[in-house]
């Protein structure tokens, strides 16, 4: 199972972009990168998947580097609301998650 | 957008009681799970459910915990003999192909208080 490793804790301004960095030196081939967000007190959730090379959606890009062993998170603009924990997971073979630390986010006006 | 309920919200319960807290997952999804997350540490891997069995379970998941889909749209854990170590929050979450590569969705949660 691969291990990642990300900041404990990031603190940024509204309107900036937040660039969240994950180590997945350990990655498997299979292995997709996968980013949750979570609230207090909320289920996590899902915000980008990628498996390599560049993935965007609406509300994040994902930054793969061609050897796989990191990944970063990239949130453009962001604003209050945006102050979450962040988890990075490396999914292998079979159905469940592994949960690291994740990354608390700040978000500060 | 479809999504992942979970009934109660807040659970308190003594110590040895059971209890049972439900789930409506998303409609078509096959494959279900169950995940608690103690105040403060890490969401952790209870159990997955498949096909009407536990495909996999941690080593969390012991003899005290059970899952069960009763019908066509609830998933349930029911824990017999609670502990007070079993206060946490509980999430369930769904998917429809399982394995890597299908996003999981999760429920609100559970918080269950254990007296």
């Amino acid at each position: 199972l691969a291990k990642t490793t990300q900041p404990v804790s990031m603190d940024s301004y509204e309107g900036q972009e937040v660039n969240i960095t994950c180590s997945h030196n350990n990655i498997a081939t299979n292995d997709y990168i996968t980013w949750y967000q979570q609230f207090p007190s909320q289920g996590p959730r899902f915000i980008i998947q990628g498996y390599k090379t560049k993935v965007t959606n609406e509300v994040a890009s994902l930054f793969i580097p061609a050897d796989r062993k990191s990944s970063t998170l990239s949130l453009p603009r962001v604003s209050l609301s945006d102050t979450a924990v962040y988890y990075c997971l490396v999914e292998s073979a079979g159905n469940m998650l592994t949960f690291g630390g994740g990354t608390r986010l700040m978000v500060k006006p | 957008e479809p999504e992942v309920t979970q009934t109660p919200s807040h659970q308190v319960t003594q110590m040895g009681q059971e209890v049972i807290l439900r789930c409506v997952p998303i409609s078509n999804h096959l494959y279900f799970y169950w995940y608690r997350q103690i105040l403060g540490q890490k969401v952790e891997f209870l159990v997955s459910f498949y096909n009407n069995e536990i495909s996999e379970k941690s080593e969390i998941f012991d003899d005290q915990f059970s899952v069960e889909r009763p019908d066509g749209s609830n998933f349930t854990l029911k824990i017999r003999s609670t502990k007070l170590e079993d206060s946490a929050m509980y999430f369930c979450a769904s998917n429809f192909r399982g394995g890597a590569s299908d996003t999981q969705y999760f429920g609100p949660g559970t918080r269950l208080t254990v007296l």
